[in-house]
């Protein structure tokens, strides 16, 4: 599975969009991408996957870039209950050896 | 509530001592996984199992050892452990076939694991 690349910290005011990126340079074309958050100690919850259209959920929106080397998580109405740790993930879609997780972006929604 | 149901939430156990983590998934889901979560680090993928086969083991160590009776049930059984595996041990399920729409994973809440 391809590689991500997240910063390791982002700061958002309460009621901003957050958007949280995520680099994917070596991403193959039958790969998709994936986003997850992990409160703190809690399990990974999943938010949102796509391939190469946008998509939206009652969650959040992903914006893929149309060479799929990138994506950008988008949190539309950030609250204080979004702080959580954000993980970018690629992988095949139904490779279930394959869900595995980096550093991911801790997200710090500030009052 | 995810569905997906990990027990005990908190153990602490001594070196010498045996015990066992469950985990309970009632989703419909084939696959599951363990993962270990430890301070300020990623989670490490540990084993998959899919359809009550053994699909991955990730150089576990093998005071570790999984059993997967079912594809509703997961336990990870501890013996001798250090304490280094002290960590957040992590259970998920996601569906091992193809169907439409319904391929992310559903985590537990993760068992809290102290080695003394």
């Amino acid at each position: 599975d391809a590689k991500t690349t997240q910063p390791t910290s982002m700061d958002c005011a309460e009621g901003r969009a957050a958007n949280l990126p995520c680099n994917h340079s070596t991403i193959s074309g039958n790969e998709y991408v994936y986003w997850y958050r992990q409160i703190h100690s809690q399990g990974p919850q999943y938010i949102i996957h796509g391939l190469k259209n946008n998509e939206t959920n009652e969650m959040a929106s992903l914006i893929i870039t149309e060479d799929r080397k990138s994506s950008t998580l988008i949190l539309p109405h950030a609250t204080l209950r979004d702080t959580a740790v954000y993980y970018c993930i690629v992988r095949l879609l139904y490779n279930f050896n394959k869900f595995y997780f980096g550093s991911g972006t801790k997200l710090n929604v500030k009052p | 509530e995810t569905g997906v149901t990990q027990t005990p939430r908190h153990l602490v156990m001594g070196m010498t001592n045996k015990k066992s983590l469950k985990c309970e998934q009632h989703l419909g889901h084939n696959a599951m996984y363990w993962y270990k979560q430890s301070a300020k680090k990623p989670l490490e993928l540990m084993f998959v199992y899919n359809f009550k086969e053994q699909t991955e083991n990730n150089s576990v160590p093998s005071r570790f050892s999984p059993e997967c009776p079912n594809s509703s049930h997961l336990f990870l059984h501890l013996h001798t452990l250090q304490p280094e595996d002290s960590a957040l041990y992590l259970c998920a399920s996601s569906q091992g076939t193809p169907r439409k729409g319904d391929t992310e994973a559903f985590f537990g809440q993760g068992t809290r694991l102290t080695v003394v």
